[in-house]
């Protein structure tokens, strides 16, 4: 079955370390995104891909960093200088560019310990 | 509009009757418009779709109402279970060539036994 796949589901982050989340499809799409949710809150984007070997920032990219080196995967860094990284990833992938709507995976967990 | 780490608004309904949810689009030129349901710790997951030639569209128990008069969007659940208890977010396309969509600040449904 196609789909999209977040790992690990929980992840604990000393402080100043760097921790890589990983997000795969194989749904064929071209675009791919991250999201971050806060508790009680929306989704607030952090960097997307419409393309391999392209990518842009959204709103909140700041202490984050991304890679798209193949179709099937879009990692999601949380760098140490990223102030407050606790909060639930979202990882989202869609085609046509996203336009018709996302799949999205079931979340990583993120806690700085 | 955009979801801006907003606390959800939240919408209290008795098991078995109707709730209506809302939601406020932005761009008047979205010609695709997305209903996604999010359980407590999970990504969210499509519920129904429509676009901007169509009004009224049904799935099973749910209708989504659109007003592109006045930008409006509705996702309507009938006869509401304790497992229509979740986060409501809605999307919207932008208009075409637009490279992600536009969430919504969400709405968290609570089904009381």
């Amino acid at each position: 079955d196609g789909g999209i796949t977040q790992s690990p589901k929980y992840l604990f982050r000393k402080e100043g370390q760097n921790v890589t989340l990983s997000c795969e499809q194989n749904l064929n799409h071209d675009a791919m995104y991250w999201y971050r949710q806060d508790p009680g809150q929306g989704l607030r984007l952090i960097y997307y891909s419409q393309i391999v070997n392209d990518f842009q920032k959204g709103d909140i990219a700041e202490g984050y960093s991304v890679s798209r080196e193949k179709k099937e995967s879009f990692p999601l860094t949380v760098t140490s200088a990223q102030k407050n990284p606790t909060a639930f990833y979202l990882c989202a992938s869609g085609k046509d560019r996203g336009f018709y709507g996302y799949t999205f995976g079931s979340g990583t967990r993120l806690t700085v310990v | 509009g955009e979801s801006v780490g907003l606390h959800l608004p939240t919408l209290s309904v008795q098991e078995g009757d109707n709730s209506i949810i809302n939601c406020a689009y932005s761009n008047s030129a979205s010609d695709y418009f997305i209903w996604y349901k999010q359980e407590s710790g999970k990504g969210p997951q499509f519920i129904i779709d429509i676009r901007s030639n169509m009004d009224k569209r049904q799935g099973q128990r749910v209708t989504v109402l659109l007003n592109k008069t006045v930008k409006h969007l509705s996702l309507q659940i009938a006869a509401t279970q304790p497992g229509d208890s979740a986060v409501y977010f809605c999307a919207e396309s932008g208009a075409q060539g637009a490279q992600k969509l536009v969430f919504g600040q969400g709405t968290r449904l609570t089904i009381n036994p």
